[in-house]
């Protein structure tokens, strides 16, 4: 089974500011990394798949980069709407994995 | 517009049975992969299992084999999760999901997740 190790657990964050989330993997995956954010109460949702690629709808503040076993999210200045928890997740491998997830709230 | 609507959470003892629904529209049912994913209170997510879009391979998590079975009606355009055996720590709420491609990629649709707990 490939592990997912987020970090931060949690990033204390201000409004504008630029936020880095890391995700490494145990092994690679390539590229067949996503990022989803989940706000309470609700379903996760895509952000970025394909470690870059942005999914439909996202806003071009968030970016992902990373490949084999190291990835980052970067949301490069903070809205409101962005603070929730993030997860990453390989889907190169069965089982499906997830990381632990990356808390971001407001500072 | 895709939707995945899901129903048959609750409370069960442990011990128990539960099956879950996922009723799909806006895509071509047959065609995808389709997965039910787990959350904890308070926690990370879990894939717990999933199924082609043919129904004929399936794939399960070591913590769920042997006691959830899931399978899918192409005809009716459902998903489903046969839960037995249930214990504690299955508690938790779950998520339908497809997959972006047929047969792989991300999760980009979830349903809007339904809750289990099991507790005497």
């Amino acid at each position: 089974e490939v592990v997912m190790t987020q970090s931060p657990a949690t990033l204390s964050m201000s409004p504008g500011e630029r936020a880095t989330l890391s995700c490494r993997a145990s092994q690679s995956v390539k590229s067949n990394l996503a990022w989803y954010q989940q706000k309470r109460g609700q379903a996760p949702s895509l952000v970025i798949y394909a470690a870059s690629t942005r999914a439909t709808g996202i806003p071009a503040r968030f970016s992902g980069s990373g490949s084999g076993t190291e990835f980052t999210l970067t949301i490069s200045s903070l809205q409101s709407e962005d603070f929730g928890v993030y997860f990453c997740q390989q889907y190169n491998n069965w089982p499906l994995t997830f990381g632990g997830g990356t808390k971001v709230e407001i500072k | 517009e895709v939707q995945l609507l899901q129903s048959g959470g609750g409370l069960v003892q442990p011990g128990g049975s539960l099956r879950l629904s996922c009723a799909a529209s806006g895509f071509t049912f047959g065609s995808y992969y389709l997965s039910w994913v787990r959350q904890a209170p308070g926690k990370g997510l879990e894939w717990v299992s999933a199924i082609s879009g043919n129904g004929d391979t399936t794939y399960y998590a070591d913590s769920v084999k042997g006691r959830f079975t899931i399978s899918r009606d192409n005809s009716k355009n459902t998903l489903y999760l046969q839960m037995n055996s249930l214990r504690a720590e299955d508690t938790a709420t779950y998520y339908c999901a497809k997959r972006l491609y047929g047969e792989g990629g991300p999760f980009e649709y979830w349903g809007q997740g339904t809750p289990v707990t099991v507790s005497s």
